[in-house]
């Protein structure tokens, strides 16, 4: 049972536009949310968290919307640049989860120049 | 610098050999993870432990074994038992396990089972 689908397996955008990435949720008791940043062969990073007190949150050119009743959330990069390419994994979580995070599959952008 | 360190970096290992993967973290968080990566997939959790010397099966923790002795270090034990054991291998911490923090990651080790 798949709890957080990022349905896109990948996005193609041109240099200088924007970038949405969405993902869906299925479980009501998650209410923090995250977006992390994977480079081939290495660790994902921290990107962009919200609260589900919140519908936004923006830290420069990465914005993060979160609508609840629709379960659903997504990551706005813009303007988009070459070096955004990475895979972008959402994240899950709620207070019965001790912490554990629950992965969507992952959406690879490609930012072309 | 504090961070997360794995290693080896790539693991090769013949059918039937248990192997274990090192995670060490100097950044003083109390909670650590494992998790594995195949293509196509999200990471899926394998263990977690928000204490020392206590640890809890994730999704996937058949095959698989863990001990933590010690604050800054959670090695992750692949045994003989887990049918699939190639894929990417992840080990994250966090400041707490119960608080919503973010969880920072090491590099990764690849094992491949020849």
């Amino acid at each position: 049972d798949q709890q957080v689908k990022q349905n896109s397996p990948s996005l193609s955008v041109q240099e200088g536009r924007i970038s949405i990435l969405n993902c869906d949720y299925t479980n009501s008791m998650f209410d923090y949310f995250l977006w992390y940043k994977k480079y081939p062969a290495e660790g994902p990073t921290f990107l962009i968290s919200i609260s589900s007190i919140k519908d936004k949150n923006e830290d420069g050119r990465f914005t993060v919307f979160l609508n609840k009743s629709a379960k659903h959330l997504s990551l706005h990069i813009v303007p988009s640049q070459p070096g955004d390419s990475a895979v972008y994994f959402c994240a899950a979580t709620g207070s019965g989860n001790t912490g554990k995070l629950i992965f969507g599959q992952g959406t690879t952008l490609q930012v072309k120049p | 610098d504090g961070g997360i360190t794995q290693s080896p970096k790539y693991l090769f290992r013949k059918e039937g050999q248990n192997v274990t993967l090192s995670c060490e973290q100097n950044l003083n968080h109390d909670a650590m993870y494992w998790y594995r990566q195949d293509p196509g997939q999200g990471l899926r959790l394998i263990y977690y432990s928000q204490i020392v010397n206590d640890f809890q099966k994730g999704d996937i923790a058949e095959g698989y074994s863990v001990s933590r002795e010690k604050k800054e270090s959670f090695p992750l034990t692949v045994t003989s038992a887990q049918k699939n054991p190639t894929a990417f291998y992840l080990c994250a911490s966090s400041r707490q396990g119960g608080s919503y923090n973010e969880q920072f990651f090491g590099p990764g080790t690849r094992l491949t089972v020849l």
